[in-house]
């Protein structure tokens, strides 16, 4: 089963409003959680890196005050995409390692912002 | 950063072998990994390798030599459901992952 859970599975929000996207590690504690996006017919990009405790690392291009990203606690972190617009839509994945080989996805967020 | 290249598409037939390959220049390596995904779905991991050779895995092999910055994906007796976007992705020493554009393999009967 999924050891990283991710939700909501797909959203449509109107231009301008807030989504807020969990991804749960279910067995293991995730101290670091990668956060990429995925545009149609294109590869995953890291947008940032998550730490539980610190702040957020931002790839470049990647404006942190448009993807905030909280990891509060060793199992949960969490990406909100705020005053979103419809350029945002995308699919949205994070990623956690267990152990040091084991990196796995959670299930994905479509994301579309009409 | 990482510059990762894999061919676009890729078509076999059923029961038949295909071999996917990866050249990567990186600015440090940690690893590389193949993953399955399917359209509109999270990717799923296939293999691990860090250091040169084979790893073999059921239908599936990788391979990998670091002096060239070589890999490929060896996928046997094909089947159906092996139609899926196969993406080669190179880990630096801050475990981030870097991944191809992927590969479409199509499968047909």
């Amino acid at each position: 089963g999924a050891v990283v859970s991710q939700h909501p599975s797909w959203v449509i929000c109107k231009s301008g409003t807030s989504v807020k996207i969990e991804c749960r590690s279910l067995d293991f504690q995730a101290t670091t959680m990668f956060w990429y996006r995925q545009f149609p017919k294109q590869s995953l990009m890291l947008m940032a890196t998550s730490n539980e405790g610190s702040k957020a690392t931002y790839e470049q291009g990647v404006e942190k005050d448009k993807f905030l990203i909280n990891h509060a606690s060793l199992t949960l972190s969490t990406l909100t995409v705020t005053s979103a617009h419809p350029e945002d839509s995308s699919f949205y994945i994070c990623s956690s390692y267990r152990g040091d080989t084991e990196a796995f996805f959670g299930q994905g967020t479509r994301l579309t912002v009409v | 950063g990482q510059n990762i290249d894999q061919p676009t598409e890729m078509t076999a037939t059923e029961g038949a072998i295909v071999q996917i390959n990866c050249t990567y220049q990186t600015s440090g390596f940690n690893g590389l990994f193949w993953y399955q995904q399917h359209a509109g779905e999270a990717p799923t991991f296939l293999s691990y390798n860090v250091l040169d050779g084979l790893e073999e895995k059921g239908r599936f092999s990788s391979f990998l030599s670091r002096s060239k910055g070589y890999s490929y994906l060896l996928l046997k007796e094909l089947q159906m459901k092996d139609s899926a976007s196969y993406l080669c992705a190179v880990r630096d020493g801050d475990y981030k992952l870097s991944f191809g554009a992927g590969t479409t393999v199509t499968v047909r009967a």
